[in-house]
């Protein structure tokens, strides 16, 4: 069955450059999640779109932007990058915002030096 | 969202069956209780909701106390690739779906 994929599967950038992260949900899936999970922590909740609008903001840098194309993928850019964002990106597919089940990918590991 | 209370740690003997517990007095009539599982650095793996009523699919089964301020996990027959930390989360209602991710319970399962 296909699932969610992300890319780059890997990241180095430098501080104060700009990444973009890219994710592809599972077909027909039309709600797309992104978490952040740094080191020893607990993956938190960035932003959700629901067919290609903003639904939800959690704790997102305002350094950082998010957007669901037509095809319903999604891309999180991230700009003046700063030590503190590495981490690892996890984006996520559902069918419907509410009441279901979430499918992860596999994640971006950002490394920012 | 529901406040979630959860064991930091816990361990199991590979083919028995793993109870987690978990806390959550405050969740509201329309949450639904969720569990996550993540094994070290994958995405999270989604296992298995309730709302009311108990749950069972192929990997698991919840327990939900009818006042429904706690619930268990159950995984029936623990193995080895069970190692992960599981996370109990309260969601739905206003939250729009979200996912928080609190402090869940490292379940090492060993041989």
């Amino acid at each position: 069955a296909a699932g969610v994929i992300q890319s780059p599967r890997h990241l180095i950038k430098e501080k104060r450059e700009t990444a973009t992260l890219k994710c592809y949900p599972i077909p027909r899936h039309d709600t797309v999640y992104w978490y952040q999970q740094g080191p020893g922590q607990d993956p938190q909740f960035l932003i959700s779109f629901y067919e290609k609008m903003q639904s939800d903001k959690g704790s997102i840098p305002d350094r950082f932007s998010a957007q669901q194309f037509s095809d319903y993928h999604s891309e999180l850019n991230m700009s003046s990058l700063e030590l503190g964002d590495s981490a690892l990106y996890f984006c996520a597919s559902s069918l419907g915002a509410l009441y279901n089940e979430q499918f992860f990918g596999p994640g971006t590991r950002l490394t920012v030096l | 969202d529901a406040k979630t209370t959860q064991p930091p740690s816990m361990d199991c003997a590979e083919g028995r069956a793993a109870n987690l517990p978990c806390n959550h007095s405050t969740i509201s009539g329309n949450e639904y209780v969720y569990w996550y599982r993540q094994i070290h650095s994958q995405g999270p793996q989604y296992i298995i909701h309730g709302l009311k009523n108990n749950e069972t699919n192929e990997m698991a089964s919840l327990i939900i106390t009818e006042d429904r301020k706690s619930s268990t996990l159950i995984l029936p027959h623990a193995t080895l690739r069970d190692t992960a930390v599981y996370y109990c989360i309260g969601t739905g209602g206003s939250t729009l779906g979200r996912l928080y991710f609190g402090r869940g319970t490292q379940l090492t399962v060993w041989p």
